[in-house]
């Protein structure tokens, strides 16, 4: 079975600090994803990744950066956590010819 | 006209009821497509994967994409109260050596007992 694993459940942080959201999947899968998910917004694709040290921004990317130094590790990176940030994250992950991806439990972020 | 369009809900149905919940898109460049089953405060699972237009079932669901259409549904009989959850409809097409996903926003489902 394919494995996502993201390292918070449950986030509570203040507004101006940095914040790291990470995502580790054990399936040898290039491609990995960040998304965020607000009621009647849907998901959001924040950032991706096909291949290590690279990055591809997604349809919401202000406010975040992400980092992919080895393939089963994606991070998401907020400088600056803001109100308007919070949000349930999702990291996602699937093979480079694959359509279908695998989700995380996801990481609930709470910005006071 | 957003990309994918779902119904939000919720939808009520009881125990043993079919349940047909649906999608419309509007690029036609679309040909990979999804269902996800996401129970509350959890992430998405994979439920079905077509490809193209035509049905595929797997036990007590039905995914079917008309693509003359721009149409996707997902049928489940005998619905269960387990059954109670958002389902999400994704879809992709592929373009380069790499593919996104383009979600609807969900449609909330509840199963009474």
């Amino acid at each position: 079975d394919v494995k996502v694993t993201q390292s918070s459940r449950y986030l509570v942080k203040r507004t101006g600090e940095k914040v790291f959201l990470e995502c580790v999947q054990d399936m040898d899968h290039e491609n990995m994803f960040w998304y965020r998910q607000d009621p009647g917004l849907g998901l959001r694709l924040i950032y991706f990744s096909y291949d290590v040290k690279m990055k591809e921004k997604g349809d919401i990317p202000e406010g975040y950066s992400v980092s992919r130094e080895k393939k089963e590790r994606f991070s998401l990176i907020l400088e600056s956590a803001s109100t308007n940030q919070t949000s349930m994250y999702l990291c996602a992950s699937t093979h480079g010819g694959a359509e279908t991806q695998y989700f995380g439990p996801g990481t609930r972020l709470l910005v006071l | 006209q957003k990309e994918v369009e779902q119904d939000p809900g919720p939808l009520s149905v009881p125990e043993g009821a079919i349940v047909s919940l649906n999608c419309t898109y509007s690029n036609s460049a679309f040909q990979y497509f999804m269902w996800y089953r996401q129970y509350s405060r959890k992430g998405p699972e994979l439920l079905m994967y077509t490809y193209s237009s035509g049905n595929k079932e797997d036990g007590r669901f039905t995914a079917q994409v008309d693509k003359s259409s721009k149409y996707i549904s997902l049928f489940i009989r005998d619905s269960q109260p387990s059954d109670s959850a958002t389902y999400l409809c994704a879809m992709s097409a592929r373009d380069s050596g790499y593919s996104t996903l383009t979600f609807g926003k969900g449609t909330m489902l509840l199963v009474s007992p």
